[in-house]
């Protein structure tokens, strides 16, 4: 069965440090992955999105995210976070399902930024 | 535009209590999506659509009832509402299904059942 997990459910750092957010993924097939954003009483916006060719994909706000396929991940990274970066984030597979484009999410990391 | 809007942003209901969330896009996205958001668990789909007039269920539909009967518009309702139906509720859409078309998703609803 699909699956997407996301081993830690918070991280803090300082303002300034660099970020790595981990993803990993369950799925037999090549997998189309997301990032989303929550920010505290907001929905979700969508950060940036793997579908094929270069593994290493930019995103919005600075973000990226690099796609290994040996080793099932897709982790999020930022070299330097800003105060506003401090959210949920949460990473999905896509998965094209009985006619539809299924979204399977994570738990979600909760990001708290240190000044 | 307006993208995902959602009616309302937070409701209390007593066990047993009916209620219905709108959702409303005007993106003229053919796709729209009902999740619900609990702590630990990511998003779960309980119910979409591909299309006005279309519906299917979800990976957690029971307990709940949803209608498309205008393309902007896909309602969620709650019959006898639950405490164990006490979640943020996420409403989304997207253009197509193919080609893993982005989902936009709108502000939540905070929805208690005490």
């Amino acid at each position: 069965a699909q699956s997407v997990t996301q081993p830690d459910i918070h991280i803090t750092v300082s303002e300034g440090a660099s970020l790595e957010l981990r993803c990993n993924y369950s799925y037999g097939a090549t997998p189309y992955l997301f990032w989303y954003v929550q920010s505290p009483g907001q929905g979700l916006q969508l950060l940036l999105k793997y579908f094929s060719g270069d593994t290493l994909v930019q995103g919005i706000k600075g973000f990226e995210a690099e796609f290994k396929r040996s080793q099932s991940s897709f982790n999020l990274r930022k070299p330097s976070v800003h105060w506003s970066d401090a959210a949920e984030y949460f990473c999905a597979v896509g998965v094209f399902s009985g006619g539809y484009n299924k979204l399977i999410f994570g738990a979600g990391t909760r990001l708290a930024v240190h000044p | 535009n307006a993208g995902v809007t959602q009616t309302p942003k937070f409701r209390v209901l007593k066990t047993g209590q009916s209620m219905t969330l709108l959702c409303a896009q005007d993106m003229n996205h053919e796709y729209m999506y009902w999740y619900r958001q609990d702590p630990g668990m990511g998003l779960r789909l309980i119910h979409y659509s591909v299309g006005e007039g279309t519906t299917a269920k979800g990976e957690v539909p029971d307990g709940y009832n949803v209608s498309r009967l205008k393309k902007q518009n896909f309602l969620l309702g709650l019959e006898s509402a639950a405490p164990s139906q006490t979640s943020v509720y996420f409403c989304a859409s997207s253009y197509s299904s193919e080609d893993q078309e982005t989902q936009y998703f709108g502000p939540g609803t905070r929805l208690l059942v005490l």
